[in-house]
């Protein structure tokens, strides 16, 4: 089986500009998440999505939007782009309901901001 | 913020030997999660250890957890060219994982 696939895997962007991140988990997983990974430092989380609904949101700006899609997939959007935007950005999917247990991690979109 | 710290930052090992980090954290947890990621790649979970469980082994990883001192600690042994990587614990909070800083392991040949 597949696992969870991340598109594009780099990009660069300039200051002001938007970008659209896209993840499809492991199939049969309903629940998708977001984390910003900035140069040394763990990831930190920005969204889950469960059911197409936005179960959970971290310390993130407007500027930072999400969707999960009916077959599951889901888009990161980020508006105004900022310097401090560049970051690896992973999604990760989880199979059980109950928000426990191992997630299951793609291989990051690295996003550049000049 | 971020609820695990590891500790050390870094560590340097000759292949065969065994390499030992640790994580703190602040808060209760249900579970606490060691993952794996190698050169800014994507994180793989390498074990989950539950709050009413002390250790935990799963082939050459060896994991600890002392609720008491909110504290974990994960061992590596015989360690390899392959186990080269930064190391991250995790506390699982309802919708999200929390991760610290991590560790990062470099193994010498």
């Amino acid at each position: 089986d597949a696992g969870v696939t991340q598109s594009p895997t780099h990009l660069i962007k300039t200051r002001g500009q938007h970008v659209t991140l896209r993840c499809s988990p492991i199939s049969g997983h309903k629940s998708v998440s977001w984390y910003q990974q900035v140069l040394g430092q763990g990831p930190q989380f920005i969204f889950q999505y469960y059911e197409k609904e936005e179960r959970g949101r971290g310390n993130f700006p407007d500027r930072f939007s999400a969707r999960q899609f009916p077959n599951y997939s889901s888009e990161l959007n980020v508006n105004a782009l900022l310097l401090g935007d560049s970051a690896l950005y992973l999604c990760a999917s989880r199979r059980d309901t109950a928000n426990t247990g191992e997630l299951f991690f793609g291989e990051g979109s690295r996003l550049t901001v000049l | 913020s971020q609820q695990g710290e590891e500790d050390p930052q870094a560590l340097s090992i000759q292949e065969g030997e065994n390499a030992t980090m640790n994580c703190s954290y602040k808060t209760s947890i249900n579970n606490l999660q060691w993952y794996r990621q190698n050169s800014g790649r994507g994180l793989v979970h390498l074990i989950l250890i539950r709050s009413n469980e002390r250790e935990k082994h799963s082939g050459r990883l060896r994991v600890t957890l002392d609720t008491s001192k909110k504290s974990s600690s994960l061992l590596i042994t015989a360690s390899r060219a392959a186990d080269t990587a930064s190391y991250f614990c995790a506390t699982d909070e309802k919708y999200k994982l929390s991760f610290g800083a991590g560790t990062t392991v470099t193994v010498r040949a």
